[in-house]
Parts: structure tokens; sequence; C-alpha cells
């Protein structure tokens, strides 16, 4: 069975410093992992995905995450954090399957100071 | 840009009653998925559609739940008998074929559903 865990459900960084929301996940098998962003009112967007190759996968809006096998995490980072960051962050895991549903983690609220 | 959308954006109804969640995926797309999210709660498959027959369901999609597409565009999710425990944001999701579970799912903006 696959799941996420993502450590924190609300984190407050001040305008300018480091993100860092962080997921982890149990697979069987190989994972494609996923972070998803959501604005309020608004449905899901991908911020990055895994799939295979390089383990630092660069998304949209400066976010980037990190795929450690041995310490099975998919942390997402971005350097410097801008007030429009502020939301909530979903982690997700998926199989090799004709389905590829998607397993999320807790999410995370991000909350940006200024 | 082409987008998932959903209507309506809030549902309320009273408990045992019938609802159809409606769902417009992206046009070229062929898989189509639905998730919910009760309040507080992770964002939770229920099931997913190919082909005109479901691919694979949760243990949530019980016999209350049905999805259907019923012409080209539409994906409907239909609840026979609303109970309380339904209240939740439900999302409607699709992807395009091709290489497989690494396709995108493109997010609706969601349905919150109310029962009372």
């Amino acid at each position: 069975a696959q799941s996420v865990t993502q450590l924190g459900s609300h984190v407050s960084v001040s305008e300018g410093a480091l993100v860092l929301l962080r997921c982890n996940y149990s697979s069987s098998v190989p994972p494609y992992l996923f972070w998803y962003v959501q604005y309020p009112n608004q449905g899901l967007q991908l911020l990055l995905k895994y799939t295979t190759g390089a383990t630092l996968v660069k998304g949209i809006n400066g976010f980037e995450a990190e795929f450690k096998k041995s310490e099975t995490s998919f942390h997402l980072t971005k350097p410097s954090a801008h007030m429009s960051d502020a939301a909530e962050y979903f982690c997700a895991v998926s199989k090799w399957s004709n389905t590829g549903k998607l397993i999320f983690g807790q999410g995370t609220t991000l909350q940006v100071k200024p | 840009e082409p987008e998932v959308t959903q209507t309506p954006s809030h549902q309320v109804t009273q408990m045992g009653q019938e609802v159809i969640l409606r769902c417009v995926p992206i046009s070229n797309h062929l898989y189509f998925y639905w998730y919910r999210q009760i309040l507080g709660q992770k964002v939770e498959f229920l099931v997913s559609f190919y082909n005109n027959e479901i691919s694979e369901k949760s243990e949530i999609f019980d016999d209350q739940f049905s999805v259907e597409r019923p012409d080209g565009s539409n994906f409907t999710l239909k609840i026979r008998s609303t109970k309380l425990e339904d209240s939740a944001m439900y999302f409607c999701a699709s992807s395009q074929p091709g290489q497989g579970l690494s396709d995108e799912q493109f997010f609706g903006p969601g349905t919150r559903l109310t029962v009372l």
C-alpha cells in the first residue's frame, strides 16, 4: 500500500525566507511523486512531479523538490517566499498502474508574513 | 488555457436526497477521476473512469455512488441517497493517455456538498 505523510499542517515563514515543506512517502514500488498547490476557491494545480531520471525536480513559481529514495522523502523548497505563495500544498504519490490514482498527504497550509 | 469546470460550486441538500455533481473535463482527455476532501481531512480518491467504464474505485465508492459520461463532454458523480458524512468538497480531474500514470491530472475547482 502507498501512503504520504506531510509533517506540519501549518508552516509560517517571513517574506523572503526559505520555504521548506516536508513530505515522506511509503511505497512498495518505485513511486511517482507530485506536489500540488491549492489557492482559495480554486482547484489543485500541479507544481512539479518526479517520475524518473533527475532526482532534483524544478517546478513552477520557483519551487523545487528532491527525491531521496534512502530517506523516502520528497520535500518541497523555495529559496525566497513571496506573499503570493500563501496557499495549501499537497504532496501525492502514485504507483505504476493504468489508473494513475493519486494518494494525497494531509496538506500543509503555508502562511507568508510580511 | 483549457481547464476542468465543475457545477455547481456549492450544493446544499437534505439527507436522503439524490445529488448529481457535474464536471466538464478538458476536451481531449480520456481519463477521468473523482476525489473528495472532507473538511480538515485528506483529499481521497473515489473513482477513475476510462473508455466508458470504471477503472478503479476506492472503498468509499459504494453502491450509493455512480459515475457516468452521458455525452461527449460531461462527467457526472451521482450520490443516490446522501448521508451527513457525504458532506465534503468533491473534485473532478482529467488526464491524457499515453504515458500512463505520470500524466498530469488537471483538477477542477470543486463542488462543496453540504448535507443537512
